[in-house]
């Protein structure tokens, strides 16, 4: 089935420096690219997404890009703060339903 | 309020010994899926639907039943618990599956 690479698996960042995760897809039909933060011990909820006619979205800290001819996209996370620390999961679709990656344990040292 | 919600939110059952976790939504959704969710191995769709009477196979179905009778109701079955199904299980739903996903408060369950 289709899958999604996300990388790194763990990150810690000090406190106000920017962190990136990059997700490589394997469906070159996916046009809807979210992604989602779990933070400890609550369900995962959407924080930005974005969809293949465009290249780059920012909503405040948070911006997405996304490479559809090398099939990639990331997160990046800017003036990072301690609220930061959750898990951070990408997704993608296509002609199928959403599939996640495995996932980011993002740490913010204060 | 538009929610997902689950029941129960904790269960500790003994192996064999069948359950049912429900999980409903009130947001109208076609869509609604099953996940579990295991440390390093992130989140595992088991089953999906698309629509009433509609389910599919995700990449861990073995093991667990579902059905979709009605479309806000989406209950997972576990006919005969073992070990391994000990897990964090998130219910979710969005419109037509390519969308935004709303998830449950999930249900952690230990199997003995």
């Amino acid at each position: 089935g289709e899958n999604v690479e996300q990388h790194p698996s763990t990150l810690s960042v000090q406190e106000g420096d920017s962190a990136v995760i990059k997700c490589t897809y394997s469906d070159s039909a996916s046009n809807y690219f979210p992604w989602y933060k779990q933070e400890l011990g609550k369900r995962p909820q959407l924080i930005i997404d974005i969809r293949s006619n465009v290249g780059e979205k920012k909503d405040q800290r948070i911006a997405v890009t996304l490479n559809k001819t090398a099939k990639h996209f990331s997160l990046h996370i800017t003036e990072t703060q301690p609220e930061d620390s959750a898990v951070y999961f990408c997704a993608f679709s296509g002609n199928t339903p959403l599939v996640f990656g495995k996932g980011t344990r993002l740490s913010v040292i204060a | 309020e538009a929610q997902v919600t689950q029941n129960p939110r904790y269960l500790i059952t003994v192996t064999g010994k069948k359950l049912t976790v429900t999980c409903s939504q009130n947001m109208n959704h076609e869509y609604m899926s099953w996940y579990r969710q295991d440390p390093g191995l992130g989140l595992r769709q088991i089953y999906y639907s698309m629509n009433v009477e509609v389910t599919d196979k995700g990449d861990v179905p073995e093991g667990y039943k579902v059905s979709r009778k009605e479309k806000r109701n989406f209950p997972l079955i576990l006919e005969s618990p073992s070990p391994n199904q000990t897990s964090l299980y998130f219910c979710a739903s969005s419109f037509q599956g390519r969308n935004e996903q709303f998830f449950g408060p999930g249900t952690r369950l230990t199997v003995l």
